[in-house]
C-alpha cells in the first residue's frame, strides 16, 4: 500500500527557514493530490495552515507557504520563531475518496 | 465562527461499541462534507472517515471498514461515528472536522473526545 511520507524531524535556528516535504512511497505528488498542511502542539487540536497545495487558511501569516517541488509537496516557513515548534502533518488525496495523513514532522527551534 | 464539539467518548471493552457525536455551530453542516480524524496516544493523525453533504457517499480508512459507520443529521447540525467491534488499536482521541471542497482540506476542528478500548 502506498503511504504518505514526511521527515520525522527538522531542526532550525530562530530566524531560519523551515522546509518540510510530503511525498508518496510510490509515485509523485501533484496538484491533484490536493496537499494540505496542519500544525499541532501537544494536547491541542490541529490547526489548519494550507489547503490544496498553496492556499493559506485565514489568519495564517504569510511566513507559511505551500508548493510542489519535484515530486513532493513542500511547506516552507520563513523567519522561524519559538512558537513554530510543533508537529506538522500533511494530507494527500489518494483517490477513490480516500485521504491519508503523513506520519508528521516534529520541528524543533533551537 | 464555526465550532464543533465532540462527545460520546469513554472506556469500552474490546469487542464493544460506542457512538460518537459531533455537534456543529456557527455554520450549516448541510453545505459541507464532514470528517473524522483520530490520534492514538503519542502517535500521528489518521484520517478515519468522510461523509458527503447529503450523506449519500461515505469513505473510510481500510482499518475501520465494516466496523465503523459515519452518519449525519443535517436537521440537528450533527455528525456521528458508530464504532463497533472495537479493538485496542482503536484507542485514540477522535476529532470531528469540517472538510472543505474546492480548496480541499480540513478547515475547522473540534477539540476531540478520547476513546479507550481496554479490558
Amino acid at each position: 500500500q502506498t503511504v504518505v511520507t514526511q521527515e520525522p524531524s527538522f531542526s532550525v535556528s530562530p530566524g531560519g527557514t523551515i522546509t518540510l516535504t510530503c511525498g508518496l512511497s510510490s509515485g509523485s505528488v501533484s496538484t491533484t493530490s490536493y496537499p494540505s498542511w496542519y500544525q499541532q502542539t501537544p494536547g491541542q487540536a490541529p490547526r489548519t495552515l494550507i489547503y490544496s497545495t498553496n492556499t493559506r487558511s485565514p489568519g495564517v501569516p504569510d511566513r507559511f507557504s505551500g508548493s510542489i517541488v519535484g515530486n513532493k509537496a513542500v511547506l516552507t516557513i520563513t523567519g522561524a520563531q519559538a512558537d513554530d515548534e510543533s508537529d506538522y502533518y500533511c494530507v494527500l488525496f489518494m483517490g477513490s475518496g480516500i485521504w491519508m495523513f503523513g506520519g508528521g514532522t516534529k520541528v524543533t527551534v533551537l | 465562527e464555526a465550532q464543533m464539539v465532540e462527545s460520546g467518548g469513554g472506556l469500552v471493552q474490546p469487542g464493544g461499541s460506542l457512538r460518537l457525536s459531533c455537534a456543529a455551530s456557527g455554520f450549516s453542516i448541510s453545505n459541507y462534507w464532514m470528517s473524522w480524524v483520530r490520534q492514538a496516544p503519542g502517535k500521528g493523525l489518521e484520517w478515519v472517515a468522510n461523509i458527503k453533504r447529503d450523506g449519500s457517499d461515505k469513505f473510510y480508512v481500510e482499518s475501520v471498514k465494516g466496523r465503523f459507520t459515519v452518519s449525519r443529521d443535517n436537521t440537528k447540525n450533527s455528525v456521528y461515528l458508530q464504532m463497533n467491534s472495537l479493538r485496542a488499536e482503536d484507542t485514540a482521541v477522535y476529532y470531528c472536522a469540517r472538510f472543505r471542497t474546492g480548496d480541499y482540506g480540513l478547515d475547522y476542528w473540534g477539540q476531540g473526545t478520547l476513546v479507550t478500548v481496554s479490558s
